[in-house]
C-alpha cells in the first residue's frame, strides 16, 4: 500500500533561517504529492502540491520538487518567520478515488 | 470564499453513546472525504463519497456509518462510542475525487 515518510522530531529554527523538512514516499503508478500546515488549533490547510515528476509546488516562500527517481517531495523555504510555527504533513493521493494517505507531521517552531 | 463547514466543532459524549457530526462541503463540490486525527497522530482516513455514493473505504469501525445527501451534504454516524474515538475528524471536499481537498475546522469528540 501507499506510504508517507517524514523526518522524525521536531524542528526548532531561528528567524530567517532555511528550512528542510524530508519527505519520501512509496506509491504505486503515479501519485500526486501534497504538503498540508496545521496551525494550532485549526484544521489543515493545502500549502502546495505536485502532480507529476519533476513538477515544483511553491506558495508562500515554500517550495517542494516532485522527485521520481528519489521518491521525494522535500519541503523547503529560504527564510522562515515565527509565523510560520505549525505542523507540516506530507502527503499522497494515489490514482484510485483520491484518499490522502498522510506523513507522521513535522512540528516546527521558529524562534525570534 | 466558502470554505468547508463541519458542526459541531466541538463534541463530548460518553462511552456507549451516539454521535452525529455533519459536513457542508464547498459549493459545487461532489465529494467528500472523512478524516480521523488522534492526539499527536496523522490524519486517518475513514470513507469517501462521490456523487452521493460511497467511493473508498479506510480504516472506519463497523459502528460508524456514513452518507452522503442529495445536497451533497455528509453526515458521520458513531455508536457505542469508545474511550479511543476521542480525536479530531476532519471532513475535506473536493471537485471531482482527482482535484485537491479542501479541509474544514474539524470537530474536536470527547468521549468520557
Amino acid at each position: 500500500g501507499n506510504s508517507v515518510t517524514q523526518m522524525e522530531g521536531p524542528v526548532t529554527l531561528s528567524e530567517e533561517a532555511f528550512l528542510t523538512i524530508n519527505c519520501t514516499y512509496t506509491a504505486t503508478g503515479y501519485p500526486s504529492l501534497f504538503w498540508y500546515v496545521q496551525y494550532p488549533g485549526e484544521g489543515l490547510q493545502l500549502l502546495l502540491k505536485a502532480t507529476k515528476a519533476d513538477d515544483k509546488g511553491s506558495n508562500k516562500g515554500f517550495e517542494a520538487t516532485y522527485r521520481k527517481e528519489t521518491t521525494s517531495f522535500h519541503l523547503e523555504k529560504g527564510s522562515v518567520q515565527v509565523s510560520d510555527s505549525a505542523v507540516y504533513f506530507c502527503a499522497l493521493s494515489g490514482t484510485s478515488y483520491g484518499k490522502l494517505t498522510f506523513g507522521q507531521g513535522t512540528i516546527l517552531t521558529v524562534h525570534p | 470564499a466558502a470554505g468547508v463547514i463541519q458542526s459541531p466543532r466541538h463534541l463530548i459524549k460518553e462511552k456507549r453513546e451516539t454521535a452525529t457530526l455533519k459536513c457542508y462541503p464547498i459549493p459545487r463540490h461532489d465529494t467528500v472525504y472523512w478524516y480521523q486525527q488522534g492526539p499527536g497522530q496523522d490524519p486517518q482516513f475513514l470513507i469517501s463519497f462521490y456523487e452521493k455514493m460511497q467511493s473508498d473505504k479506510g480504516s472506519i469501525p463497523d459502528r460508524f456509518s456514513a452518507q452522503q445527501f442529495s445536497d451533497y451534504h455528509s453526515e458521520l454516524n458513531m455508536s457505542s462510542l469508545e474511550l479511543g474515538d476521542s480525536a479530531l475528524y476532519f471532513c475535506a471536499s473536493s471537485l471531482d475525487r482527482r482535484n485537491e481537498q479542501y479541509f474544514g475546522p474539524g470537530t474536536r469528540l470527547t468521549v468520557t
